[in-house]
């Protein structure tokens, strides 16, 4: 079965820092890559994907991620955080041409102002 | 805006209940899913369903089972709760082509006493 993992459960950082999260992926095939967000109190809300092409991917909210198929990685990034940006973040995968998807345990993102 | 629906926010039930979980989505997807949602070990896949009255089990389907009469109801019962299924419950759906992503409902905060 697919496994994604994501390091670092807990970051605290201070506004205008850099963050970057981590994520790893067991599936040698065709594999579509997701981060997702869930802030406090809300439902899940997707940040970026990826299909194909361009390996540098754009989401919402000033946030990108970076597929690196060599490392099995999707790592998310964004370079300037808000305290807005305080959530739980979630990589997940799909693959095999199945539309289930696994999730990492998530990384908890605490943004000091 | 489409929408997946679950039915309560906060539940609780007593032990050795029998307890529904009600999902309806209004996109006409084909693919509905429940995970199950807990701190440090993120979302793990109960069930999931391609088609009406079709279900397949997940990673952690001991203790649920499911329902889908119609394509946009997705049940998950639990046959006698246990405390150790106290947990946040998200049910989400999608289209049948992998990799589209999904959209999740709200969740429901399930306590078993």
């Amino acid at each position: 079965a697919q496994s994604v993992s994501q390091h670092n459960h807990h970051v605290i950082l201070s506004e205008a820092a850099s963050l970057e999260l981590g994520c790893n992926y067991s599936y040698g095939g065709t594999v579509n890559l997701f981060w997702y967000v869930q802030y406090p109190g809300q439902h899940l809300q997707l940040l970026l994907k990826y299909f194909s092409g361009d390996p540098l991917v754009k989401g919402i909210k000033g946030f990108e991620a970076e597929f690196i198929k060599s490392k099995f990685s999707f790592n998310l990034r964004k370079p300037s955080v808000q305290w807005s940006d305080t959530a739980e973040y979630f990589c997940a995968v799909t693959s095999g041409g199945n539309n289930r998807l696994a999730f990492g345990k998530g990384n908890q993102v605490v943004v000091i102002p | 805006d489409v929408k997946v629906t679950q039915s309560s926010r906060y539940l609780v039930k007593r032990t050795g209940e029998k307890v529904f979980l009600e999902c309806v989505q209004d996109m006409d997807h084909e693919n509905m899913f429940w995970y199950r949602q807990d701190p440090g070990l993120g979302l793990r896949l109960i069930y999931f369903s391609y088609d009406v009255k079709m279900k397949e089990k997940g990673d952690i389907p001991e203790g649920y089972s499911v329902s889908r009469e119609k394509k946009e109801r997705f049940s998950l019962i639990l046959e006698s709760a246990s405390t150790n299924q106290t947990s946040m419950y998200l049910c989400a759906s999608s289209l049948p082509v992998g990799g589209i992503g999904y959209t999740f409902g709200s969740g429901t905060r399930l306590t078993v006493v």
